[in-house]
């Protein structure tokens, strides 16, 4: 079974703070790399979806890099505000592009006023 | 207004009375997927469906049921329901396979007592 591993598992920052993340999966046969943003009672929202060693990829105040060569992606926040506040998942999808994505764990972030 | 609807978004139910849990697409979307959350875990695929009678077992099948008669639709079924598994489901949906993002129905919180 293949892992993806995200870390760190919760961060707590200050409004206004810039944070960043990590997902880990495998390097070998890379097909995509899925960022969702989760809400409480919400659903999963996709943030973004990377496919090429190198991206980098932005949404207002998110961006987010990927590395397929050694097997990670960043993702960072800029200026932290409340409403930033979710568990960010990472997913990578498994052989090689039906949807069958295999999901971390999630980075819980909380950001307070 | 482009969605995946769940329904019902909560259950409580006894042990080994049959439920099923619907989800729908209005995307015209080829692939459909169904997963469960559980604490300090990923989201865990449980059944795929990559197009109109074509399905496949995820990552946790044991215990569940699905049909695909219809684009459309993607229902989930617990012939007979036990305690472990009581969970969060999610219905996704994705255009086309891993490459591109899924969206995710709301949520259907089952509790099995």
């Amino acid at each position: 079974i293949l892992n993806v591993e995200q870390s760190p598992q919760s961060l707590h920052v200050q409004e206004g703070d810039s944070t960043n993340f990590t997902c880990s999966f495998p390097s070998s046969n890379f097909y995509a790399l899925h960022w969702y943003r989760w809400e409480t009672a919400k659903s999963p929202e996709a943030l973004f979806v990377m496919t090429l060693n190198g991206d980098e990829k932005k949404k207002g105040r998110i961006s987010a890099t990927l590395n397929t060569k050694e097997g990670y992606s960043y993702l960072y926040i800029k200026g932290s505000q409340p409403e930033d506040s979710a568990t960010y998942l990472c997913a990578f999808p498994f052989s090689g592009g039906y949807n069958k994505l295999i999901f971390g764990a999630g980075t819980r972030l909380a950001v307070h006023p | 207004e482009a969605q995946v609807t769940q329904n019902p978004r909560y259950l409580i139910t006894v042990t080994g009375k049959k439920l099923t849990v619907t989800c729908s697409q209005n995307m015209n979307h080829e692939y459909m997927s169904w997963y469960r959350q559980d604490p300090g875990l990923g989201l865990r695929q449980i059944y795929y469906s990559m197009n109109v009678e074509v399905t496949d077992k995820g990552d946790v099948p044991e215990g569940y049921k699905v049909s695909r008669k219809e684009k459309r639709n993607f229902p989930l079924i617990l012939e007979s329901p036990s305690p472990n598994q009581t969970s969060l489901y999610f219905c996704a949906s994705s255009l086309q396979g891993g490459s591109l993002e899924a969206f995710f129905g709301q949520g259907t919180r089952l509790t099995v007592v």
